[in-house]
């Protein structure tokens, strides 16, 4: 079954340096999607992406974070400059289009120190 | 605007018993909905979903749930727990025809089973 692939599993980085999360959806996934789940909480939407452009994101998702979809099937998520309160288990996830499931990925669980 | 409650934040059942997760859901368009499992440091898995087909879903390991317009409720039920069914469960729902937009989590419930 295809799934939605996710590296790295768990990054460790210093408050103030820069990470990427990437992603690999479903090749005929057309909707990518980013959450992240602080521990012990709920699932929160970040962002949505679109036509190779961003259709909806959250107050959460402020000038820190950025996505990018830089080849066709790679699609990433940046933070600028962490933050300890960054630290969470970030997913991706992706959908073929209306009526159909999303598709989530294992999550990559950034620690910031 | 979409918002889900789940009802409990922990339900604890005896293995073999009825499993009832509870979720009630605020949409201002007609609704798509879902149900995810979450079983320990993984990933979400969908257990099942409703997109205004029947109201009666049947999703994998045995759940199902159905759709109430009019108690704008989607509760999760399995007839018989077993012990794998152990984890955090999230009903989450979307806008219909609204494929680009943001796919909105409940609390979760975490699931207890007993032997």
């Amino acid at each position: 079954e295809p799934e939605v692939t996710q590296t790295p599993s768990h990054q460790v980085t210093q408050m103030g340096q820069e990470v990427i999360l990437r992603c690999v959806p479903i090749s005929n996934h057309l909707y990518f999607y980013w959450y992240r789940q602080i521990l012990g909480q709920k699932v929160e939407f970040l962002v949505s992406f679109y036509n190779n452009e961003i259709s909806e994101k959250s107050e959460i998702f402020d000038d820190q974070f950025s996505v990018e979809r830089p080849d066709g099937s790679n699609f990433t998520l940046k933070i600028r400059s962490t933050k300890l309160e960054d630290s969470a288990m970030y997913f991706c996830a992706s959908r073929a289009g209306e009526g159909y499931g999303y598709t989530f990925g294992s999550g990559t669980r950034l620690t910031v120190v | 605007a979409q918002s889900v409650t789940q009802l409990g934040s922990h339900v604890s059942v005896s293995e073999g018993a009825l499993v009832l997760l509870r979720c009630n859901y605020s949409s201002s368009v007609p609704p798509y909905l879902f149900w995810y499992v979450q079983y320990p440091n993984q990933g979400l898995q969908l257990l099942l979903k409703y997109t205004s087909a029947a109201t009666l879903v049947k999703g994998i390991n045995g759940f199902e749930a159905e759709f109430k317009k009019s108690e704008t409720s989607f509760h999760l039920t399995k007839p018989s727990a077993h012990m794998s069914d152990a984890a955090e469960y999230f009903c989450a729902v979307s806008g219909a025809n609204q494929a680009g937009t943001a796919l909105i989590f409940g609390k979760g419930t975490t699931l207890s089973v007993s032997s």
